[in-house]
């Protein structure tokens, strides 16, 4: 079946830092790839996709690039605020039609001043 | 406001209990689901509704009953729950079921106490 592993967290940096979170997958076919952010007390918002091999997902300095030789897809951020503490969650949504998306666990993100 | 609205957004419940969560949306989709967040573990898709009809059932325990009256509202229904069963309970919207995850909406959750 389909998984998704993360790093498991919390990872703590301070401001200015730079961001990696691992995120590898296992899947049959061509799946697309998302990270979802989720901000305390809130719901899941989509934050990058990509939906092919070597496609680079981007947003609010955030990027990820899918990597199919690897299997991986992981976030990176040059620079982090504290504003981007929270979970962040990387996500697949396997090809041929089964619309149901599998989950990785959270990589929790705590940035200090 | 993301445009999907869950009610409470908290909830403290005996197991004897008997309460329901409510999702609702404005957006025009036609799919809507429910998740299981619970803490150190992958989101869990419980229930599928695309047009008002179920089409997943996750192996749910039945102490959990969904409801879909329209497409725009989401019920879940709770009745003798566990311990286990605390966690945060999301629901997400979609223009219909076939919809890539990147077209969900989520909603903010409401997170579930059983004592």
């Amino acid at each position: 079946g389909n998984s998704v592993t993360q790093m498991e967290g919390p990872v703590t940096l301070s401001e200015e830092a730079f961001l990696t979170i691992n995120c590898t997958y296992t899947a049959t076919g061509y799946p697309s790839l998302f990270w979802y952010v989720q901000y305390p007390g809130e719901g899941l918002q989509l934050l990058l996709k990509a939906t092919k091999a070597d496609d680079k997902g981007s947003n609010k300095g955030f990027e990820a690039t899918y990597r199919k030789e690897t299997t991986s897809f992981h976030l990176e951020k040059g620079s982090v605020q504290v504003s981007d503490s929270a979970v962040y969650f990387c996500a697949l949504e396997a090809s041929g039609g089964s619309y149901i998306p599998t989950f990785g666990r959270g990589t929790s993100l705590i940035v200090h001043p | 406001e993301t445009g999907v609205t869950q009610t409470p957004r908290h909830l403290v419940m005996g197991m004897t209990n008997k309460k329901s969560l409510k999702c609702e949306q404005h957006l025009g989709h036609n799919a809507m689901y429910w998740y299981k967040q619970s803490a150190k573990k992958p989101l869990e898709l419980m229930f599928v509704y695309n047009f008002k009809e179920q089409t997943e059932n996750n192996s749910v325990p039945s102490r959990f009953s969904p409801e879909c009256p329209n497409s725009s509202h989401l019920f879940l229904h709770l009745h003798t729950l566990q311990p286990e069963d605390s966690a945060l309970y999301l629901c997400a919207s979609s223009q219909d079921h076939s919809v890539a995850l990147y077209g969900y909406t989520f909603g903010s959750g409401t997170r579930l106490t059983v004592v």
